[in-house]
């Protein structure tokens, strides 16, 4: 039972455009968003995170929005860089556990 | 450097053949945990551990075992691997269970 969602395997974008990356979610008792990046090789790493009593956290080229009547939460990146190429999970956490989503592989092309 | 070290970083064995993979961050951390990520699943979370001597299964512990003596150590044991335990595993640790996790830089796994 996949209790949170990316739907979208693969995102590719143009270099100075705009990325978003989506993650719905079902457990309404999940109070606290996070999303983590991951690079090949290497350990996912916290991105940015948002608590579900806002609706939006921002973070230099990094903004993340939470719907929670929708229970849907997007990335949104902004110029993208081909350094953000990578794989993006998203996560939603109660007090005990913390779920994840299958993550979304997002190429910038120069 | 605060960091997650999870050795070692690859490991192929044999059906049936005992292993530990280690886990050890230096952050003081409270809450430690161990994930597999398999293509199209993300990452499940397979045992975890709230503080030294405390720990619960998470969604996928069938043929893990875990143990908590110290704060910085987090072992995983696979008893008897069998090939469907082959995945990439990362140990991750956070100030407490529901705060951002770092993780360990991962061990793949491969059971012939």
């Amino acid at each position: 039972d996949q209790q949170v969602k990316q739907n979208s395997p693969s995102l590719s974008v143009q270099e100075g455009r705009i990325s978003i990356l989506n993650c719905d979610y079902t457990n309404s008792m999940f109070d606290y968003f996070l999303w983590y990046k991951k690079y090949p090789a290497e350990g996912p790493t916290f991105l940015i995170s948002i608590s579900s009593i806002k609706d939006k956290n921002e973070d230099g080229r990094f903004t993340v929005f939470l719907n929670k009547s929708a229970k849907h939460l997007s990335l949104h990146i902004v110029p993208s860089q081909p350094g953000d190429s990578a794989v993006y999970f998203c996560a939603a956490s109660d007090y005990n556990d913390m779920r994840f989503g299958a993550g979304t592989r997002l190429t910038v092309k120069p | 450097e605060a960091q997650v070290t999870q050795n070692p970083r690859y490991l192929i064995t044999v059906t049936g053949k005992k292993l530990t993979v280690t886990c050890s961050q230096n952050m003081n951390h409270e809450y430690m945990s161990w994930y597999r990520q398999d293509p199209g699943l993300g990452l499940r979370q397979i045992y975890y551990s709230m503080n030294v001597e405390v720990t619960d299964k998470g969604d996928v512990p069938e043929g893990y075992k875990v143990s908590r003596k110290e704060k910085r150590n987090f072992p995983l044991i696979l008893e008897s691997p069998s090939p469907n335990q082959t995945s990439l595993y990362f140990c991750a640790s956070s100030l407490y269970s529901n705060e951002k996790l770092f993780f360990g830089s991962g061990t793949q796994l491969s059971v012939l």
